[in-house]
């Protein structure tokens, strides 16, 4: 019954590493997403994959990487962190568009902290 | 293009006593409203949904939440909470279009004995 798994689920970068948060969902879920959830701020798209092979950018995209070869996986990449990219990153998949009404499934998230 | 408003950042409220946490939306078209719940240090989970039909919603918990067109709000209401309930609640609008879901800020509801 795993659902969404995410892995780290604590990080520490120092700035400029680079990192790769992994994001497996056993649903056979199409649609897939990455949001960062900053005090106050709710949780902001990143980027979203609508299929193996197609992904897009979400509301804050800059920064971040993602590519989508397998219908399972939607890892997220940091490039080069920044301070700015502290904050608590989740992914989440859905069998429908995640406005379609159905029911979208969050992993337990990944805590990174960039200093 | 879309949007939510949550408007109490924090709500504080005792054991047992009823609870409104209240979300407004704008969108140009038909939409699709959501209430996530956050428990500490975990992922978010549905706690109820709109799509079509009755404006009162009744979703897990005892929760429940009422769509307004005219007012454009959802808000979400518990006739007597419990020390469980204590978490962050998110609102959530989604248009069909959008391809994602919009969030609101979040509310964080603390239930005390």
């Amino acid at each position: 019954n795993a659902g969404v798994t995410q892995t780290p689920k604590f990080q520490v970068l120092k700035t400029g590493q680079s990192m790769t948060l992994q994001c497996a969902q056993d649903m056979n879920h199409e649609y897939m997403s990455w949001y960062r959830q900053d005090p106050g701020m709710g949780l902001r798209l990143i980027h979203y994959s609508v299929g193996a092979g197609i992904t897009d950018q979400g509301e804050v995209p800059n920064g971040y990487n993602v590519s989508r070869s397998t219908t399972e996986d939607f890892p997220l990449r940091l490039l080069s962190a920044a301070p700015s990219q502290t904050s608590v990153y989740f992914c989440a998949s859905s069998s429908s568009p995640g406005d379609s009404g159905n029911t979208i499934y969050f992993g337990e998230g990944s805590w990174l902290t960039v200093v | 293009a879309q949007s939510v408003t949550q408007l109490d950042s924090q709500v504080p409220v005792f054991e047992e006593a009823p609870v409104e946490l209240r979300c407004n939306y704008s969108s140009s078209v038909s939409v699709y409203l959501f209430w996530y719940v956050q428990y500490p240090n975990q992922g978010l989970q549905l706690l109820l949904k709109y799509l079509s039909g009755s404006t009162l919603v009744k979703g897990i918990n005892g929760f429940e939440a009422e769509f307004n067109k005219s007012q454009t709000s959802f808000h979400l209401r518990k006739p007597s909470v419990h020390i469980s309930d204590t978490a962050e609640y998110f609102c959530a609008v989604g248009s069909g279009s959008a391809r994602q879901l919009t969030f609101g800020s979040g509310t964080q509801l603390t239930v005390l004995p």
